[in-house]
């Protein structure tokens, strides 16, 4: 069964551009999620979407970041514009519905300079 | 809001030690969760707990769910150089949907 697919795997970016990652869930899983970790701290929920539809998204800095899983399968997250403490590893997860079992995608680590 | 107390920070040990850790909370979660973090991966589900009290375990590995339901531990058994990593509790509580939160990660060193 493959796992969690995300891309890019490293992106650098000057402050005030913009960027995407993507995410391939597990085949099947209903739920997905994108995390921020920011070095040397646990993982912190961005969004959380249950097919197309946003259950969490109290922490997501509306002002700049944005997220969207159109059909109901991959989705993209976008950080525009960004700022330098942006810089984090951003997790991609999914979990079957109503499973609290999350698998995690291998991130992307975002530097912004 | 809810937040998740993780300790140690980090630990350095011999291989073959026992390794203790663990997670409180001044909220009652329904699941906690123990992930493995190894550098440029994401977390690694190792071990789910769902009632309070449960006991369980996953080879070298044991975690307890609290009897209050506001923490819980993992144990890690005869250690060798492969356990080295960051490991976190979450724990989960239904509100409008499961929500989690992660601790801050306890940072093993195994040294051979």
């Amino acid at each position: 069964e493959a796992g969690v697919a995300q891309s890019p795997r490293y992106k650098i970016i000057e402050k005030r551009q913009s960027v995407a990652f993507w995410c391939n869930p597990i085949s099947g899983h209903a739920t997905l999620y994108w995390y921020q970790q920011i070095l040397g701290q646990g993982p912190k929920l961005l969004i959380q979407f249950q097919n197309n539809g946003v259950v969490d998204d109290s922490q997501l800095p509306k002002d700049r970041f944005s997220a969207e899983r159109l059909k109901g399968v991959d989705s993209t997250l976008k950080i525009q514009p960004a700022k330098l403490e942006d810089s984090a590893v951003y997790l991609c997860a999914s979990s079957l519905e109503g499973m609290q079992q999350q698998y995690f995608g291998p991130g992307t680590r975002l530097t912004v300079t | 809001g809810q937040q998740l107390n993780q300790s140690p920070q980090s630990m350095f040990i011999q291989e073959g030690e026992d390794v203790s850790m663990n997670c409180t909370s001044s909220s009652i979660f329904n699941t906690w969760l123990w992930y493995k973090q190894e550098p440029g991966e994401g977390p690694v589900l190792l071990i789910a707990l769902y009632k309070a009290g449960e006991l369980t375990s996953n080879g070298r590995l044991t975690a307890q769910f609290g009897i209050t339901r506001k923490d819980s531990f993992l144990n890690i058994s005869a250690s060798i150089p492969s356990d080295v990593g960051i490991y976190f509790c979450a724990g989960a509580s239904f509100g409008g949907g499961f929500k989690t939160i992660f601790g801050a990660g306890t940072r093993l060193f195994v040294k051979a």
